[in-house]
């Protein structure tokens, strides 16, 4: 069976340091990933999406980026984080079995910048 | 541009009683149409999807309820229970080999009460 793990969960980091959130899926090859953040009080955004290695689409201009070093892993990271970088980090995984489950979502990262 | 939303921030319901989360969009091109729960701390969990070919998905306590013309989707629970209480969030998919990206709305927190 699939399986995605996402770490850590829980991360609090001062303003100006680096992020490096991973992703990794199991039980499955060529997986489309993804990258959302839920901030407080707000839906579920789509920040980056990949449809293979090293292919990456941006949804939004911010302060992240994303990357596919393999299949199966998805990272996402920052060089210098803001305050407005808060927020509840979701990966998530779709395969090409059709729409009957979607995506199925990591347990989450909460990021809190100080 | 909201091309998913849920209007209702938050609905309480008592036990036993039925729950009604609605969910409007405006791209008429979305062809598919998923609901997910979603604990805090937690990542969302797939409930149950509607294709545009139908106008109505039962499982269980769980049904959709989808109206094209309105562009209106609903998911009705019944009998609501307190495990329910969590933020329902809805989805819509139209992108066929763009990713299979999904759109969400901003989510509707049930609250069942005893």
């Amino acid at each position: 069976s699939q399986t995605i793990h996402q770490w850590p969960a829980t991360l609090v980091q001062p303003v100006g340091s680096p992020l490096s959130l991973e992703c990794t899926v199991e039980g499955t090859s060529n997986p489309n990933l993804y990258w959302y953040r839920q901030a407080a009080g707000r839906g579920l955004q789509l920040l980056f999406y990949s449809v293979g290695i090293g292919q990456i689409s941006s949804e939004v201009p911010q302060n992240l980026s994303a990357s596919r070093p393999q299949d199966r892993q998805f990272i996402l990271s920052s060089k210098k984080l803001l305050l407005s970088d808060s927020g509840f980090y979701l990966c998530a995984w779709s395969g090409d079995r059709g729409w009957d489950y979607g995506y199925t979502f990591g347990s989450g990262t909460r990021l809190t910048v100080v | 541009d909201q091309q998913v939303k849920q209007n209702s921030p938050s609905l309480s319901v008592q036990e036993g009683r039925i729950s009604i989360l609605n969910c409007d969009y405006t791209n008429s091109m979305f062809d598919y149409f998923l609901w997910y729960k979603k604990y805090p701390a937690e990542g969302p969990t797939f409930l149950i999807s509607i294709s545009s070919i139908k106008d109505k998905n039962e499982d269980g306590r769980f049904t959709v309820f989808l109206n094209k013309s309105a562009k209106h989707l609903s998911l009705h629970i019944v009998p609501s229970q307190p495990g329910d209480s969590a933020v329902y969030f809805c989805a819509a998919s139209g992108v066929r080999g763009g990713g299979n990206k999904l759109t969400f709305g901003t989510g509707t927190q049930l609250k069942v009460e005893l």
